[in-house]
């Protein structure tokens, strides 16, 4: 059973960068695609962007000036940083496998982690 | 962007009834549409892709349908489990987008 877990700190400054990392377990990082979605508070979904286990990406242009995805397939890792955070960034970050076999939609998500951005 | 519409955004309906949901995209996008669920301080559960494929392990009483721009989820008979938001999502065009959701409540 693939098992996702989003890590990193809770609280971020305004303009500071946000780093998050999701780990996956109990499958291989490759072949797949790797999403970070994000939820504020009490509203809906916005996509963030994704990176190939190969290191391709694809950011939502809304905030591709600010957004760099990474892997590191030799931890099963796969990290979201976003610059210069203001409280709009205030969500819950969620990390996420695109899964070819769904038409590349997100078949398993991490429990998400609520980052507040406030001084 | 393609922005998805979905009516309604509040929905109160009892067990065992049938339940409708629709999300109209802004243009076309073929069958790029999946389906989630998502409960209270959870993920979202992708239910169907495709518009009208069911993921493995996910009820029969749910159904999706449509294509172009317009689409709709069925719960065919609602179970007290299925009292949670709906989000629709399309990949046909990049960047994804979502629904705004439709929260189901009792």
């Amino acid at each position: 059973q693939v098992q996702l877990q989003e890590s990193g700190p809770g609280l971020v400054k305004p303009s500071e960068t946000l780093s998050l990392t999701c780990t996956v377990s109990g499958g291989s990082i490759s072949g797949y695609y790797w999403s970070w979605i994000r939820q504020p508070p009490g509203k809906g979904l916005e996509w963030i962007g994704y990176i190939y286990y190969s290191g391709s990406t694809n950011y939502n242009p809304s905030l591709k000036s600010r957004v760099t995805i990474s892997v590191d397939t030799s931890k099963n890792q796969f990290s979201l940083r976003l610059s210069s955070v203001t409280a709009a960034d205030t969500a819950v970050y969620y990390c996420a496998r695109a899964n070819p076999d769904y038409g590349d939609f997100d078949d398993y998500w991490g429990q998400g982690t609520l980052v507040t951005v406030s001084s | 962007d393609i922005q998805l519409t979905q009516s309604p955004s509040f929905l109160s309906a009892s067990v065992g009834d049938r339940v409708t949901v629709t999300c109209r995209a802004s243009q076309g996008i073929s069958s790029h549409l999946a389906w989630y669920q998502q409960k209270p301080g959870k993920a979202p559960k992708l239910l169907i892709y495709a518009a009208s494929t069911l993921q493995s392990g996910v009820p029969s009483r749910f159904s999706g349908s449509g294509s172009g721009t317009e689409f709709t989820l069925t719960i065919s008979s609602l179970q007290p489990e299925d009292f949670a938001t709906y989000y629709c999502q399309q990949l046909n065009t990049y960047p994804p987008t979502f629904g705004g959701g439709t929260k189901v409540e009792i």
